[in-house]
């Protein structure tokens, strides 16, 4: 298997669930990100890491937590979620951080709230 | 305020008719500006960086260009699957900050 995969495709949730969103990457980059897509909104950059560690948190609010345990798999973990945050969330991944701006993207995570 | 501005919102034009679609930007201290497309349920694919004024780069019919305050992508005698969305990009200070796209549809 080959470039950014993301689970679940689909989601939806309600307002109190605890749910998780999975990326892994194949590709040997050191950096992962998380970006939100909503309607008629740029892409919104949420979270980055770089070697592990978390170098942006684009002032996202704490119901969406990131984990990163490795350069190959990144986790958004949801909690408490609002119908306001149903959107496509996507994996990225790229060599390092901002480096080259050359992102490989996943196919998103289509999140409802409900 | 925008710092990434995409024009038109969407454009349609027939196959083979040639057109140019507008990135402007605001930022400061520029290092690269990136071009993606977009299908409908997929990810952004990364097509081009364009680093300096006066810089074009090329792939099949798509042709992009980079001056001090805007980027423009050239689409050359265009076929329906060029269809999708084109999405710009730059890097301000490591963070790659996006426009909201243009949606190009080519009427066969």
């Amino acid at each position: 298997e080959t470039g950014v995969t993301q689970t679940p495709r689909h989601l939806v949730m309600g307002m109190t669930n605890k749910k998780s969103l999975k990326c892994e990457q194949h590709l040997g980059h050191n950096a992962m990100y998380w970006y939100k897509q909503s309607a008629k909104k740029p892409l919104e950059l949420m979270f980055v890491y770089n070697f592990k560690e978390q170098t942006e948190n684009n002032s996202v609010p704490s119901r969406f937590s990131p984990e990163c345990p490795n350069s190959s798999h990144l986790f958004l973990h949801l909690h408490t979620l609002q119908p306001e945050d149903s959107a496509l969330y996507l994996c990225a991944s790229s060599r390092g951080s901002g480096t080259t701006g050359e992102l490989f993207f996943g196919e998103g995570s289509r999140l409802t709230v409900l | 305020e925008d710092q990434v501005t995409q024009s038109p919102e969407a454009l349609r034009l027939q196959e083979g008719e040639s057109s140019s679609l507008n990135c402007s930007y605001t930022v400061s201290g520029l290092r690269g500006l990136f071009w993606y497309r977009q299908d409908p349920g997929k990810g952004p694919e990364f097509l081009f960086t364009l680093y300096s004024a006066g810089e074009e780069k090329e792939k099949e019919r798509l042709k992009a260009t980079l001056t001090k305050k805007e980027s423009f992508l050239h689409i050359t005698a265009p076929k329906p699957e060029d269809s999708a969305t084109y999405l710009c990009a730059v890097n301000e200070d490591d963070k790659i900050i996006f426009g909201k796209g243009t949606r190009l549809h080519i009427l066969p």
